[in-house]
């Protein structure tokens, strides 16, 4: 079974240009959930989606947003990038509607210079 | 809102030893409580999590204990190897409709041959 799936692995971009991240989710699951890694900030929540629909948001500017296509997978945009936007972007999937056991795929380390 | 605080954030100890990270947690409604390791350029993954109903679960070299009380929970680690080294992440779900797990800032640990 294929894990959850991150495209690209690396991204660098100029301050102001936009970023777009993708997320392929096991097969299966319904739930996709963005998060930020920024060096030693731990885990922070971006978005949730489940079944088409944002569900939740973090504490994040409008400049982040996403969406979830039909076959789940998902997709985060950061437009405006500004440089503490570097980070590394993790999306997790789940079965069921719930943060229980996320699986998380590689991340996608964004850099902005 | 939701917090949870994790320490110590880095630790350091030879193999065979054992190792003990604590977390505490803000929201007194939440009910599950996953660990991840994650590991230099991957994703987090979840070695082991627990249920509020549940006071103790062990798997292998590893357990976590949870004291809903006092909002904390624990991670030991026995017999550390070398393979263990990697950064752990403590985490607590939220409620409310707005499910999602709330992360630690993590802590580094090495084991040293």
């Amino acid at each position: 079974e294929a894990g959850v799936t991150q495209s690209p692995t690396h991204l660098i971009k100029t301050r102001g240009q936009q970023a777009t991240l993708r997320c392929s989710p096991i097969s299966g699951h319904t739930s996709v959930y963005w998060y930020q890694q920024a060096l030693g900030l731990g885990l922070q929540f971006l978005l949730w989606y489940d079944e088409g629909e944002e569900r939740n948001r973090g504490n994040f500017p409008p400049r982040f947003s996403g969406r979830q296509f039909p076959n789940y997978s998902s997709e985060l945009n950061v437009n405006a990038l500004e440089l503490e936007d570097s980070a590394l972007y993790l999306c997790a999937s789940t079965l069921e509607p719930r943060p229980y056991g996320y699986t998380f795929g590689s991340g996608t380390r964004l850099t902005v210079v | 809102g939701e917090n949870v605080e994790q320490h110590p954030s880095t630790l350091s100890v030879q193999e065979g030893d054992s190792a003990v990270i604590k977390c505490t947690y803000s929201d007194s409604a939440s009910n599950y409580f996953p660990w991840y390791k994650q590991e230099l350029g991957k994703g987090p993954q979840l070695i082991i999590d627990i249920r509020s109903n549940v006071g103790e679960k062990k798997d292998q070299r590893i357990a976590v204990t949870l004291n809903k009380t006092a909002k904390h929970f624990s991670l030991h680690i026995t017999e550390t190897q070398p393979e263990d080294s990697a950064v752990y992440f403590c985490a607590a779900s939220t409620q409310g409709g707005s499910e999602k797990l709330v992360f630690g800032k993590g802590m580094k640990l090495t084991v040293n041959p």
